[in-house]
């Protein structure tokens, strides 16, 4: 079965660095999201992308986060400055196309980011 | 805004034991209803989903939901549970409402330990 895939399983980074995260979606799948999850907490809506745009993105998602379909394959998100409270397990999630929200999001195995 | 809550953070079983984790949210319109499950090391996977119909949805594994309205609720059940259940387990809603690509609002999550 396909399955989403991320790099990389972990990473740990200065506070103050840019990051870069990379999720590839199910092949024929067209929108894409990113969600968090920080230890402890909830999983939370970031941002979602469609056609090579934002679709919708949470107040979480400021301008120190972008988002990326670089390739016909890659879905990638920057942190452009990381600061200690964006450590957090990253997960990217996707659907074959929208359907009212019935539409069952795959998820990728997550990166768990550390930020010191 | 929507919002989910699962009121048990952990529970503790013996494999045959019944299993049921409590889920209620908060939302004006009408929801569509998932459970997914995490095993560990591995990514989410969906369970079983909740659009319309009959209120009792089965799943996978043996799982199955049932959706009260009146309640808010969609509880998860599993008649006997296996060593293999253990994992942690998060009730998520979107909204009918969006035309597309809705956002998933996720509970705090239950972490199910099954002892053998």
């Amino acid at each position: 079965e396909p399955e989403v895939t991320q790099t990389p399983s972990h990473q740990v980074t200065q506070m103050g660095q840019e990051v870069i995260l990379r999720c590839v979606p199910i092949s024929n799948h067209l929108y894409f999201y990113w969600y968090r999850q920080i230890l402890g907490q909830k999983v939370e809506f970031l941002v979602s992308f469609y056609n090579n745009e934002i679709s919708e993105k949470s107040e979480i998602f400021d301008d120190q986060f972008s988002v990326e379909r670089p390739d016909g394959s890659n879905f990638t998100l920057k942190i452009r400055s990381t600061k200690l409270e964006d450590s957090a397990m990253y997960f990217c999630a996707s659907i074959n196309r929208p359907s009212g929200g019935r539409e069952t999001q795959y998820f990728g195995p997550g990166t768990r980011l550390l930020v010191l | 805004a929507q919002s989910v809550s699962q009121h048990n953070h952990h529970v503790i079983l013996s494999e045959a034991a019944s299993l049921e984790l409590g889920c209620n949210y908060s939302y004006g319109g009408t929801v569509n209803l998932f459970w997914y499950v995490q095993y560990p090391g591995q990514h989410l996977q969906l369970l079983l989903k909740y659009f319309s119909g009959d209120p009792l949805v089965k799943g996978i594994k043996g799982f199955e939901a049932e959706f009260i309205k009146s309640k808010f609720s969609f509880n998860l059940r599993k008649p006997s549970v296996q060593w293999s259940d253990t994992a942690e387990y998060f009730c998520a809603v979107n909204s009918q409402i969006k035309a597309a690509g809705n956002k998933l609002t996720f509970g705090g999550g239950t972490r199910v330990l099954v002892k053998p």
